[in-house]
């Protein structure tokens, strides 16, 4: 079965420091990935998506960046974060192919910028 | 582009009641996908129901069904025989069918279960 990853679960990071968040994929090859954001109290926001390594789609300029160095890892990252960066990230997963409707998600990792 | 809509903050049932949440959108797309998704304290978003714009038939998953009015572009959850665990936010959610894109969620519903 399938399985996604992410860490750290839990992450406080001053103004201006980097950031680097990680997410993987057991058990399946090839997989679409995403990474969302939830500020609180709010609904899901798309930030990237990937259909293949070295493939990035970015749905909202801002401060942050995600790249795919192998098949089944993601990864979201910053060079100077914001207070505004502050938040719930969450990483998906759906299969290749045509019918790639259906979405996972991983546990999230909890954002605080001070 | 597609937009999701929850009317509905907050909703309470009775334990054991059966209690409907309600979710509109709106999409451009001939072929898409809707779907209602769980997340409780632990934050981690639970898959709980699927539905294909060109099936007629309504989903069904043991005790969540849903009611999906395509004309109306309507798409409600009800929960039957409430558990104390499904106490969570519910979020729906749209995608365009046959593609890689990103989900479109609703701001979610938070269900309370009353003992």
């Amino acid at each position: 079965s399938q399985t996604i990853h992410q860490w750290p679960a839990t992450l406080v990071q001053p103004v201006g420091s980097p950031l680097s968040l990680e997410c993987t994929v057991e058990g399946t090859s090839n997989p679409n990935l995403y990474w969302y954001r939830q500020a609180a109290g709010r609904g899901l926001q798309l930030l990237f998506y990937s259909v293949g390594i070295g493939q990035i789609s970015s749905e909202v300029p801002q401060n942050l960046s995600a790249s795919r160095p192998q098949d089944r890892q993601f990864i979201l990252s910053s060079k100077k974060l914001l207070l505004s960066d502050s938040g719930f990230y969450l990483c998906a997963w759906s299969a290749s192919g045509i019918y790639t409707d259906t979405q996972y998600f991983g546990p999230g990792t909890r954002l605080t910028v001070l | 582009a597609q937009t999701v809509t929850q009317s509905q903050p907050e909703m309470s049932v009775q334990e054991a009641e059966t209690v409907t949440l309600s979710c509109t959108y709106d999409t451009s797309e001939s072929d898409y996908y809707l779907f209602w998704y769980k997340q409780p304290p632990s934050r981690q978003m639970i898959l709980v129901i699927r539905q294909e714009a060109y099936k007629q038939q309504n989903a069904t998953e043991n005790r969540f069904s849903v009611n999906f009015q395509k004309a109306a572009k309507s798409f409600s959850l009800k929960i039957s025989d409430s558990q104390l665990g499904d106490a969570a936010m519910y979020f729906c959610a749209s995608s365009a069918g046959g593609g890689a894109d990103g989900l479109t969620f609703g701001k979610g519903t938070h269900l309370i279960i009353q003992p």
